[in-house]
């Protein structure tokens, strides 16, 4: 069974301290690593889709990482408009398109 | 692009009414579309996936004739949870994606409170 850990479950950061959160999977086969990001009472926004180990994707003060065992969200410099709930998904190459998800770090940035 | 639409945003029903959500993608075509259910404070969980033109694949524990999903054009799938009760209450979200290399985008969710 596919399985996703999102660490820390919680962190404040103040604006412009940088900080990484981390993502470990387990999985039969990765067909892709996903972040997300949900604003409380919204359906989560697409952010990054990382496929191999190695593999690195920016945006703006976002950076993802991944390894064979676990993906990193680096937030550099953040803002309180970063403030979110960062999710990580994992989708496996058995003929479904569904993504596994973690139960999200809840991350506040104090102005 | 890749615009997921959800309808209605919140929704009160009382108990052992049903309610109907409606998941639409706009600018793409989306033969499966994928419902999800969050809880407060927990991740989101694959309800079932939906699949047009033919029955919709239901995870373990998810009772089919509760949660009634129909998949009718290749731009719409509705979920109709049946005599609603109060533990139903939940945060329901739906997902699609223009082809099988995309990744899936999701609508802004249908808050459901059963009294």
């Amino acid at each position: 069974e596919d399985q996703v850990t999102q660490s820390p479950e919680a962190l404040r950061l103040q604006e412009g301290e940088s900080s990484s959160l981390n993502c470990s999977y387990t999985v039969s086969g990765l067909r892709g690593l996903f972040w997300y990001r949900q604003d409380p009472g919204k359906g989560p926004e697409f952010l990054f889709t990382l496929y191999s180990a190695g593999e690195e994707k920016e945006k703006e003060r976002l950076k993802a990482t991944l390894t064979k065992k676990e993906s990193f969200l680096h937030i550099t410099a953040p803002k309180p408009e970063d403030s979110a709930t960062y999710l990580c998904a994992v989708q496996a190459w058995d003929g479904n398109e569904k993504l596994t998800f973690g139960t999200g770090t809840r991350l506040t940035i104090i102005p | 692009g890749a615009v997921v639409s959800q309808h209605p945003s919140w929704v009160i029903c009382k108990s052992g009414t049903s309610v109907k959500i409606e998941c639409r993608s706009l600018d793409f075509q989306a033969t499966t579309m994928f419902w999800y259910r969050q809880f407060p404070k927990q991740s989101l969980m694959l309800m079932a996936t939906s699949n047009e033109g033919s029955k919709a694949t239901y995870e373990q524990g998810v009772e089919k004739d509760k949660f009634l999903i129909n998949h009718a054009s290749l731009t719409l799938s509705t979920l109709t949870v049946t005599s609603a009760h109060p533990e139903d209450s939940s945060f329901y979200i739906c997902s699609a994606a223009p082809d099988r290399n995309s990744p899936l985008h999701f609508g802004n969710g249908t808050r459901l409170t059963v009294t």
